[in-house]
């Protein structure tokens, strides 16, 4: 099993332009989600997906949209890219919902010039 | 809502010494516990878990966590540490639910050859 991928490693973008970073697991979870990371702040939760074509937004969704359309693939979408969304993001998933390990990605090193 | 605060940015030990990484969380109920670790540039791997039962709970590489309600903690510990050690560790706690989970700030220990 490859776990939980993602992809590019690493971007860099210009304010305003808009990008997409993938994310897939091949652990047949239910549950994925996307964190950003910033420095002494821990993680926070962008969105979730509970399944596919269900999705909600976790604790900091602004600027940010996903789609699950397969059990596999949770891509998260910035529509217009700020300096303030510079950061390290962690795409993760779980077997369900409930209290389950998280297994996260190697995550994506995004810089917004 | 719940809340966890690593009270230690930085943490210097040296090899073979022993390792106590502070978390106090607040929660109104009982709480779902985790603690991860992340190496430079991955993603974040779980240590260990406390959900109910035994307080004291053993985790992969060595280390131990005990539940003290009585103080909101969870402190993570290690008799002997390792170079490999070396990394950030990560307090978490959550509801039932996972897309309530609140990070820690995290822990960044360094190991003193």
């Amino acid at each position: 099993n490859a776990g939980v991928t993602q992809t590019p490693k690493f971007q860099v973008l210009k304010t305003g332009q808009s990008m997409t970073l993938q994310c897939a697991q091949d652990m047949n979870h239910e549950y994925m989600s996307w964190y950003r990371q910033d420095p002494g702040m821990g993680l926070r939760l962008i969105h979730y997906s509970v399944g596919a074509g269900i999705t909600d937004q976790g604790e900091v969704p602004n600027g940010y949209n996903v789609s699950r359309s397969t059990t596999e693939d949770f891509p998260l979408r910035l529509l217009s890219a700020a300096p303030s969304q510079t950061s390290v993001y962690f795409c993760a998933s779980s077997y369900s919902l409930t209290g389950n390990e998280q297994f996260f990605g190697p995550g994506t090193r995004l810089t917004v010039l | 809502a719940q809340s966890v605060t690593q009270p230690d940015i930085h943490i210097t030990v040296s090899e073979g010494a022993s390792l106590e990484l502070r978390c106090n969380y607040s929660y109104g109920a009982t709480p779902y516990l985790f603690w991860y670790v992340q190496s430079p540039g991955q993603g974040l791997q779980l240590l260990l878990k406390y959900f109910s039962g035994d307080t004291l709970v053993q985790g992969i590489k060595g280390f131990e966590a005990e539940f003290k309600r009585s103080q909101s903690s969870f402190n993570l510990r290690k008799p002997s540490v390792h170079w490999s050690d070396a990394a950030e560790y990560f307090c978490a706690v959550g509801a039932n639910n996972n897309n309530d989970m609140r990070f820690g700030a995290g822990t960044r220990l360094t190991v003193k050859p």
